[in-house]
């Protein structure tokens, strides 16, 4: 297993525009974490899903925000009509959930740069 | 609720001298508690963690951290500083195992320098 991976790693996109980003979580993890990064700041979390099924959702997301992980596997991240503030490292991070503080593995991120 | 305070954005220590972080938390139900390190253009690794178990917790590379209740306070240590040991270091607070749901909240980051 080569751990969690994110795609893709890096993003420039136009304001307004739309973006979608890609999770693929460690095999048989059941629990799939978004955070967000902004520079200076520890990771904010998002939102998080056990199996496909969104248990959670920050108040930080906005209606621009979507997230699915259909089938309880990979999951993606879209955000509407980007805004400057968007920009940031976008993270995403697994577990398999059993017993307590169970560890998250975090993936690399993208990187969102919103111009 | 839960909430973490690191309370020092940035720590410089010449290599070989010991290295403390500071990490103190609030929760309302018995928390685990997490030290992560972020290198420049890597993913966020688990350093160690304590889940209620023994309160004196080491992990890698040398690190320990001691939860102390009384204090709310889970401070980071290693005797003797590396310069591999340059990175983020970010406090993370989980009370979600009580409730089935292990939402991870981050301390703000220290910033550790080694000097050679």
């Amino acid at each position: 297993d080569t751990g969690v991976s994110q795609d893709p790693r890096h993003k420039i996109t136009k304001r307004g525009q739309n973006v979608t980003f890609r999770c693929d979580p460690i095999s048989e993890h059941n629990r799939l974490y978004w955070y967000r990064q902004t520079l200076g700041q520890g990771p904010e979390f998002l939102t998080y899903f056990q199996n496909e099924a969104q248990l959670e959702k920050s108040r930080l997301l906005s209606d621009r925000f979507s997230a699915e992980r259909p089938k309880g596997s990979f999951s993606t991240l879209e955000i509407q009509r980007t805004e400057q503030g968007d920009s940031a490292m976008y993270l995403c991070a697994s577990s398999n959930g059993e017993g307590l503080g169970s560890e998250a593995f975090f993936g690399q991120g993208t990187r969102l740069t919103v111009v | 609720a839960q909430s973490v305070t690191q309370l020092d954005s940035h720590v410089s220590v010449s290599e070989g001298t010991p290295v403390l972080l500071r990490c103190n938390y609030s929760s309302s139900y018995s928390p685990s508690l997490f030290w992560y390190v972020q290198h420049p253009n890597k993913g966020l690794q688990l350093l160690l963690k304590y889940t209620s178990a023994a309160t004196l917790v080491k992990g890698i590379n040398g690190f320990e951290a001691e939860f102390k209740k009384s204090e709310t306070s889970f401070h980071l240590t290693k005797p003797s500083a590396h310069m591999s040991d340059a990175a983020e270091y970010f406090c993370v607070v989980s009370s979600g195992a009580n409730f089935g749901n292990e939402k991870l909240t981050f301390g703000t980051g220290t910033r550790l320098t080694i000097i050679p």
